[in-house]
């Protein structure tokens, strides 16, 4: 079954417009961690920001923000004013502690395209 | 601080032959995992390794397999390639200890199975 889904396939926008990508996740561990990472066109997936199950508070780091709420299972990431540099593909990630923490389970990626 | 790094970067193989993929862990890392990412079934869990045993598995047939060396660097081998093996491999490095820690990946490799 699916522990990550990523409902949103591709997302178009105009550059300085925001952007939110969706991450609806399930697990039965009391502790876990949620990632997202982007992906480029040259492949190499790029770590953006890590949150624990204990940890509910939204934080803002630079042009990037996530709204992460345990109540709905959701880990919403927010790009703010977009540029075309952000075009990729974003990977929501859950790792859980009853499995190795080392294994990732993806969501199926957001294409984002962020057009001048 | 050198990142994670691949080798080869892309591969060209025939089906029925076998084939081995590397990867160097950032330099005090222990743990490596492997997943294999294609179009159709997204990036899926291949196997992790720590301390040079395997740690966890995923779901794949035995022809994939792996292994790791004393100094963290680590092999994944696939035997008797098919089509569907064509995918873009890609490892990740982390700490491996008992708390979580961020995983960051290297650049994959590109495997083309004829």
């Amino acid at each position: 079954a699916q522990k990550v889904t990523q409902a949103q396939t591709e997302i178009s926008v105009v550059e300085k417009e925001d952007v939110t990508l969706d991450c609806v996740y399930e697990t039965r561990d009391t502790t876990y961690y949620l990632f997202w990472y982007k992906q480029p066109p040259s492949g190499e997936l790029v770590f953006l920001i890590r949150r624990n199950s204990f940890d509910e508070q939204n934080e803002i780091s630079g042009r990037y923000s996530w709204n992460f709420q345990k109540s709905t299972s959701s880990f919403n990431f927010t790009i703010t004013a977009s540029q075309v540099v952000d075009s990729a593909v974003y990977f929501c990630a859950l790792s859980e502690e009853t499995d190795s923490w080392g294994k990732f389970q993806f969501g199926a990626g957001t294409q984002v395209v962020v057009t001048p | 601080k050198a990142g994670v790094t691949q080798t080869p970067r892309y591969l060209i193989k025939t089906r029925g032959q076998q084939v081995t993929l590397s990867c160097s862990p950032i330099s005090g890392h222990r743990s490596v995992s492997w997943y294999q990412q294609t179009p159709g079934q997204g990036l899926q869990f291949l196997f992790e390794y720590f301390s040079e045993t395997q740690r966890n598995k995923g779901n794949f047939p035995g022809r994939f397999s792996g292994r790791q060396f004393s100094n963290s660097r680590s092999e994944m081998n696939v035997s008797t390639l098919e089509l569907g093996d064509s995918a873009l491999y890609l490892c990740a490095s982390g700490k491996g200890g008992k708390n979580q820690e961020t995983q960051y990946f290297g650049p994959g490799t590109r495997l083309l199975v004829l």
